[in-house]
């Protein structure tokens, strides 16, 4: 089995600041997901990636970088915090783009 | 854009009695549908995907699809409190690498 880890798991920031959410994972999947959930409304996918190096687009991707430096890793920025980005952010994992989806248990985001 | 919707919001059952959730979806070529649980505080836990028309059974999980009525539901057998969880319904147009979710169900289970 394997396990994916994000960090931190509560994000505290400032409006405006611009902030970084990590995931990691050891099952050596090929492709990585972040996705947004918000109370009351659905997951939303804002970036993923199918290989190391590789950034596609979700519907959400406006306002966030994304950066896929090695295989294990996939990082999300936040590039200028907003009050409504108030919301838990998810990162999975899959051994291909059809494939089964393994998710983080998420890192919670308040914004002051 | 493909839209995912659940019924009920929320969901209460007693323990041991058979609970429904249904989900629909507004593209007829999807093609890949999942239904995820997750407890608060953790991640998703898929719990049956499904991805022709008919029924699907994993252990006390069973899924439903009929994509003529664009539809999808989840019953689960012999509920358990530890089963008490938002349920997510995932579903992937034709052609299209990733999922669109469902707001979820809520489903308590009362002792």
């Amino acid at each position: 089995g394997g396990i994916i880890t994000q960090t931190p798991k509560f994000l505290i920031g400032q409006e405006g600041q611009k902030l970084t959410l990590k995931c990691q994972q050891n099952f050596n999947h090929d492709t990585m997901y972040w996705y947004r959930q918000d109370s009351g409304k659905g997951l939303r996918l804002i970036y993923y990636s199918i290989t190391e190096n590789d950034l596609q687009k979700g519907d959400l991707s406006e306002g966030y970088d994304a950066s896929r430096e090695k295989k294990s890793s996939f990082s999300l920025t936040v590039t200028s915090a907003q009050k409504n980005e108030m919301a838990v952010f998810l990162c999975a994992s899959s051994m291909g783009q059809y494939a089964e989806q393994f998710f983080g248990p998420g890192t919670r985001l308040t914004v002051l | 854009q493909q839209k995912v919707q659940q019924s009920p919001e929320s969901l209460t059952v007693s323990e041991g009695a058979m609970a429904s959730l249904n989900c629909t979806f507004s593209d007829g070529t999807s093609n890949n549908f999942r239904w995820y649980r997750q407890h608060s505080a953790k991640g998703l836990e898929v719990l049956v995907s499904i991805f022709s028309d008919g029924e699907k059974e994993e252990g006390r999980f069973t899924a439903h699809l009929n994509r003529a009525n664009l539809h999808v539901s989840l019953h689960i057998r012999e509920p358990q409190p530890s089963d008490s969880a938002v349920y997510l319904c995932a579903v992937s147009p034709t052609g299209y690498q990733n999922f669109y979710f469902g707001k979820g169900t809520s489903l308590t289970v009362i002792p």
